[in-house]
């Protein structure tokens, strides 16, 4: 059975750097989104992201943060410049339509 | 805003030892209450989704259940391979995002 893939599995950067995490959706999926889970917190949305536009974003997804789907599989978050406080799993998910959301297993990010 | 909100947080059980975990929720026009599974360090693992009061789905072990204002997990004879967290949401109105609650840790042992 397909899953949604991430990668990396764990990233380590320097404060104020700029990181890119990725996400392959299963083929049939047309609804994406981000979410965060800072460790022992509650799962939070980021963004949701459908026909190629940002359908919805939380006001964690300010100007540092931006998603993109550049060649039809891949859909990457970006953040420009990373603070203490991003260090969190990061999970992609996915739906064919827009009530099913399949996770990924998440790129833990440690910002030092 | 919508909320969720899990109880117990914590639910140690015996092999064999049914029980059930809660999910109450406030949400302005209820689209999905959805049950997921979470492992240590893994993402969240997709159950169920319920859509309207009086709706019941299983799968094994599991059984979900949803009024006007709460939802419950029923699992019956659970085995230690069913320990895990296990994390509620919920989606309303027109929005797409999901709002978990912080969810039940559930251990089984022998």
């Amino acid at each position: 059975e397909p899953e949604v893939t991430q990668t990396p599995s764990h990233q380590v950067t320097q404060m104020g750097q700029e990181v890119i995490l990725r996400c392959v959706p299963i083929s049939n999926h047309l609804y994406f989104y981000w979410y965060r889970q800072i460790l022992g917190q509650k799962v939070e949305f980021l963004v949701s992201f459908y026909n190629n536009e940002i359908s919805e974003k939380s006001e964690i997804f300010d100007d540092q943060f931006s998603v993109e789907r550049p060649d039809g599989s891949n859909f990457t978050l970006k953040i420009r410049s990373t603070k203490l406080e991003d260090s969190a799993m990061y999970f992609c998910a996915g739906g064919p339509w827009d009530n099913e959301q399949f996770f990924g297993p998440g790129t833990r990010l440690t910002v030092l | 805003e919508d909320q969720v909100t899990q109880s117990p947080e914590a639910l140690r059980l015996q092999e064999g030892e049914s029980s059930s975990l809660n999910c109450s929720y406030t949400v302005s026009g209820l689209r999905g209450l959805f049950w997921y599974r979470q492992d240590p360090g893994k993402g969240p693992e997709f159950l169920f989704t319920l859509y309207s009061a009086g709706e019941e789905k299983e799968k094994e072990r599991l059984k979900a259940t949803l009024t006007k204002k709460e939802s419950f997990l029923h699992i019956t004879a659970p085995k230690p391979e069913d320990s895990a967290t296990y994390l509620c949401a919920v989606r309303s109105g027109t929005a797409s995002k999901l709002t978990f609650g912080t969810g039940t840790r559930l251990q089984v042992t022998l």
